[in-house]
């Protein structure tokens, strides 16, 4: 059953922005810590930011300041604001629930990814 | 260059045993569980171990976890072809106050 799903992704240009959303259709997303992973092609995983319950939210440094998390509870989704994109940022972005109930950031739910080329 | 690190690639021959190694530090490791998890080629990550040595429901007990100190390490026994995947530890940095991921471990059933 698909309970995670991102869209969103595209090409783009340096410097432009886009917007990835992540619809649940089995979690209630505000009662859910909610991520995105991003995966640079040919490359591991990394952890881009977080929303967790309320307004706490983690981001990575080399994304601080240019990508906003947020969450719409009467959508159920959540999104990931990339702004100032760089060719860095290139990458299949993956959202991913954390298991709030166990220990050490369990990414338990995972999307099929939704690929971020940025290139001129 | 990841917080957590594991051997880039390990290989073993069907039915055999093979150990895949995770080193942290005392920010992370040393004082968090870790997670598994495998990524079959072109597919999403899925979790495969979580607080150390707990599998969630459906993964065989062919996989398990450990720790000890600032180390995880992941066992494959009865390894199979469909084994061939990318194993990826992670667990929470207090320093980073994030969660991290190791560098990713090729695994090649021969």
């Amino acid at each position: 059953e698909v309970q995670l799903v991102e869209s969103g992704g595209g090409l783009i240009q340096p410097g432009g922005s886009l917007r990835l959303s992540c619809a649940s259709s089995a979690f209630i997303v505000s009662s859910n810590y909610m991520g995105w992973v991003r995966q640079a092609p040919g490359k591991g995983l990394e952890w881009v930011s977080v929303i967790y319950r309320g307004t706490r939210t983690y981001y990575a440094d080399s994304v601080r300041g240019r990508f906003t998390i947020s969450r719409d509870n009467s959508k159920n989704t959540v999104f990931l604001q990339m702004n100032s994109l760089r060719a860095d940022d290139t990458a299949v972005y993956y959202c991913a629930r954390i298991d709030p109930d166990r220990s050490g950031h369990v990414a338990d739910y995972w999307g099929q990814g939704t690929l971020v080329s940025v290139s001129s | 260059q990841s917080v957590l690190t594991q051997p880039p690639s390990v290989s073993a021959a069907p039915g055999q045993k093979v150990t895949i190694s995770c080193s942290g530090g005392s920010s992370n490791i040393g004082n968090n569980y870790v997670t598994w998890y495998q990524q079959l080629p072109g597919t999403a990550p899925k979790l495969l171990i979580y607080e150390n040595n707990k599998r969630p429901s459906g993964i065989p007990d062919r996989f398990s976890g450990s720790k000890s100190g600032t180390s995880g390490t992941l066992a494959i026994t009865g390894l199979q072809t469909g084994d061939e995947a990318d194993y990826y530890c992670g667990t929470w940095d207090s320093s980073l106050n994030g969660g991290v991921f190791g560098g990713g471990t090729k695994l090649t059933v021969l």
